[in-house]
């Protein structure tokens, strides 16, 4: 069982570029989300999705898209790459149902520096 | 703001029991506390959760007080493994935000 698939693992822009982080899970789960982590801090939530074809924002959405076409692919597209915008990003999902709770798993991570 | 209250850092001897504590004094009635950790910048891993009783697993147990305004994690052998940033976040089970507010967490160091 893969779980949730983040590629690239690492990747370097120049700013102005535009580029696509993919994300994949195997688990049937409705709930997928993109957060981004900057050193010595929490995850702050940048896009989530609770289902194919429905997309919502999150914390900090600037700068970023996503769509869900699919219930195993949820994308994130960075539109025209800032310094700003280095970070490591991580992918999730989870399922809408369960009796207590619904927990989260998280991608790998995704290590972007925009120079 | 995050709604979750922990230490930065903590120590633990190898072997030895952690407790990692964590206050959530506004916390809803239908919001669950979950932990998560963080090793050395991978993707973060689900420890526990809990509603309102404490709960064990393989990995560790969760002490939740009456009143639900804290609780304590832990670790009851800490293995040099165990050294990592642990997050506490409260969360309902479908929060239709899908909001997580993760603060700073707690760095813990086990030691040998």
């Amino acid at each position: 069982n893969a779980g949730v698939t983040q590629t690239p693992k690492f990747q370097v822009l120049k700013t102005g570029q535009s580029m696509t982080l993919q994300c994949a899970q195997d688990m049937n789960h409705e709930y997928m989300s993109w957060y981004r982590q900057d050193p010595g801090m929490g995850l702050r939530l940048i896009h989530y999705s609770v289902g194919a074809g429905i997309t919502d924002q999150g914390e900090v959405p600037n700068g970023y898209n996503v769509s869900r076409s699919t219930t195993e692919d949820f994308p994130l597209r960075l539109l025209s790459a800032a310094p700003s915008q280095t970070s490591v990003y991580f992918c999730a999902s989870s399922s809408s149902t369960g009796y207590s709770g619904n927990t989260i798993y998280f991608g790998e991570g995704s290590w972007l520096t925009v120079v | 703001d995050a709604k979750t209250t922990q230490p930065p850092s903590m120590d633990c001897a190898e072997g030895r029991a952690a407790n990692l504590p964590c206050n959530h004094s506004t916390i809803s009635g239908n919001e669950y506390v979950y932990w998560y950790r963080q090793i050395h910048s991978q993707g973060p891993q689900y420890i526990i959760h809990g509603l309102k009783n404490n709960e064990t697993n393989e990995m560790a147990s969760l002490i939740i007080t009456e009143d639900r305004k804290s609780s304590t994690l832990i670790l009851p052998h800490a293995t040099l493994r165990d050294t990592a940033v642990y997050y506490c976040i409260v969360r309902a089970p479908r929060d239709s935000n899908y909001q997580l507010i993760w603060g700073a967490g707690t760095k813990l160091i086990i030691k040998p």
